[in-house]
């Protein structure tokens, strides 16, 4: 499959403190990228997305950042809550013709109280 | 408004027989996408619909195949299932056709005995 993740990557976060997370992409020709964030038994809930022509993009505490020279997303997360604990995943949409995303290994995010 | 919604919840299987999976997409959609999570594995996409036709596929063997209804609900039938089947089988649905976001519904936790 396209998708591989033989090992879950974790961050560990204080409440309150500011979140990273990072997801390199594979296909220079994507042009359209989404953050996703998947509780234990739920199906992936959507956070935020940004264009290829965009490098950066804001929402509700949430901002991802596109670096598209070095086919690199990140999604930050202010003041992080327990309730943000789950698995990130990015994906990225390579074409609207197949319309198909792929997606990455995903990270748990960890909030200690 | 309702989410995409998925049936059933669960579904337990023997190795050999046929399980049908079903989704509701969001009011309005058109578009539908089968994804298979296998523990490990993360999220690979399996079919893609769209007005009744199957418009992608992924790299799924043919025993894995579905269709769309006039309602634009779906259906993912597998056939003489492996016990590699078991996985959580997610159902996303977006409006259009091409870069549109995709949304998500729970999932059906298909487990092969």
């Amino acid at each position: 499959g396209e998708s591989v993740g033989l090992h879950l990557p974790t961050l560990s976060v204080q409440e309150g403190d500011n979140s990273i997370i990072n997801c390199a992409y594979s296909n220079s020709a994507s042009d359209y990228f989404i953050w996703y964030k998947q509780e234990s038994g739920k199906g992936p809930q959507f956070i935020i997305d940004i264009r290829s022509n965009m490098d950066k993009r804001q929402g509700q505490r949430v901002t991802v950042l596109l670096n598209k020279t070095v086919k690199h997303l990140s999604l930050q997360i202010a003041a992080t809550q327990p309730g943000d604990s789950a698995v990130y995943f990015c994906a990225e949409n390579i074409d609207g013709a197949t319309n198909k995303l792929i997606f990455g290994t995903g990270t748990l995010l960890a909030v200690q109280p | 408004e309702a989410g995409v919604t998925q049936s059933p919840t669960h579904l337990i299987k023997t190795r050999g027989q046929q399980a049908t999976l079903r989704c509701s997409p969001i009011s309005g959609h058109t578009s539908v996408y089968w994804y298979q999570q296998a523990l490990g594995l993360g999220l690979q996409f399996l079919l893609w619909y769209d007005e009744g036709e199957e418009r992608n596929r992924g790299n799924f063997p043919p025993r894995f195949s579905g269709r769309q209804f006039p309602n634009y609900s779906s259906e993912l039938n597998v056939n003489a299932l492996e016990l590699e089947d078991s996985a959580l089988y997610l159902c996303a649905s977006s409006l259009h056709r091409g870069t549109d976001t995709q949304y998500f519904g729970p999932g059906t936790r298909l487990t092969v005995l």
